[in-house]
């Protein structure tokens, strides 16, 4: 079945540092979505990309979608501990009716100040 | 607050007992989703309405879950016969038609625990 990957599943970086997370789309996507969810909170929409090689920026996150509308990355400039979370890459179905998304595991930011 | 609302906020229940939750999307939005979330993964399609019809199920869901969406507003999702496997975090989201933006708004989830 359609699946979405994200590495690295956990990573931890010092105050200041930079942070990417990948994610794999084993189809192609009409869109990539990213979602923020902070330690015992709910998922909060970040973005979304349509095109092909898209790049958006807000503020010190940076998010790319791959030419072949398969991978998407999420880059975090210089984090700060307000950065502290799990990010999540979604995808709408293959078999989309109706917006339903196919999440990644997602990748957990613990950051150190 | 405009946002999607979920309640209860814990539910903690006995093997074998029936549960209920309700979620009430934000009021413009036609599309609800009942997602479950377990520690370290991410939500999980469960189903999926628009206004008031179900359009599709998860097949990974049992017979033992139902949900409904009466006049296409607030929708509540069952559990019957609880097990220990079903205990993890529900979360409702709904979207709109509207526009290109497919993003889904996220409730604060219900979290439950099958003892």
């Amino acid at each position: 079945g359609q699946q979405v990957m994200q590495i690295p599943q956990y990573q931890h970086v010092q105050e200041g540092e930079d942070f990417t997370t990948y994610c794999n789309s084993s189809t192609t996507l009409s869109n990539i979505q990213w979602y923020k969810q902070r330690p015992g909170g709910h998922p909060v929409f970040l973005i979304q990309l349509v095109k092909s090689g898209e790049v958006k920026k807000q503020k010190r996150l940076t998010f790319q979608f791959g030419e072949a509308k398969k991978n998407s990355s999420l880059h975090i400039t210089a984090t700060q501990t307000t950065d502290v979370g799990t990010y999540f890459c979604a995808g709408p179905s293959y078999s989309n009716q109706g917006g339903k998304l196919i999440f990644g595991q997602g990748t957990e930011l613990s950051v150190k100040p | 607050d405009t946002g999607v609302s979920q309640d209860p906020r814990h539910k903690i229940t006995k093997r074998g007992q029936n549960v209920t939750f309700r979620c009430d999307p934000i009021s413009e939005h036609n599309r609800l989703y009942w997602y479950r979330q377990t520690l370290g993964q991410g939500p999980e399609f469960l189903t999926y309405f628009q206004n008031e019809a179900q359009l599709e199920k998860s097949r990974l869901l049992s017979d033992r879950f139902s949900a409904e969406r009466p006049k296409g507003s607030f929708s509540t999702l069952e559990i019957q016969r609880t097990e220990q496997g079903d205990s993890a975090m529900y979360l409702c989201a709904s979207s709109s038609l509207a526009g290109r933006l497919e993003a889904a708004f996220f409730g604060q989830g219900t979290r439950l625990t099958v003892v």
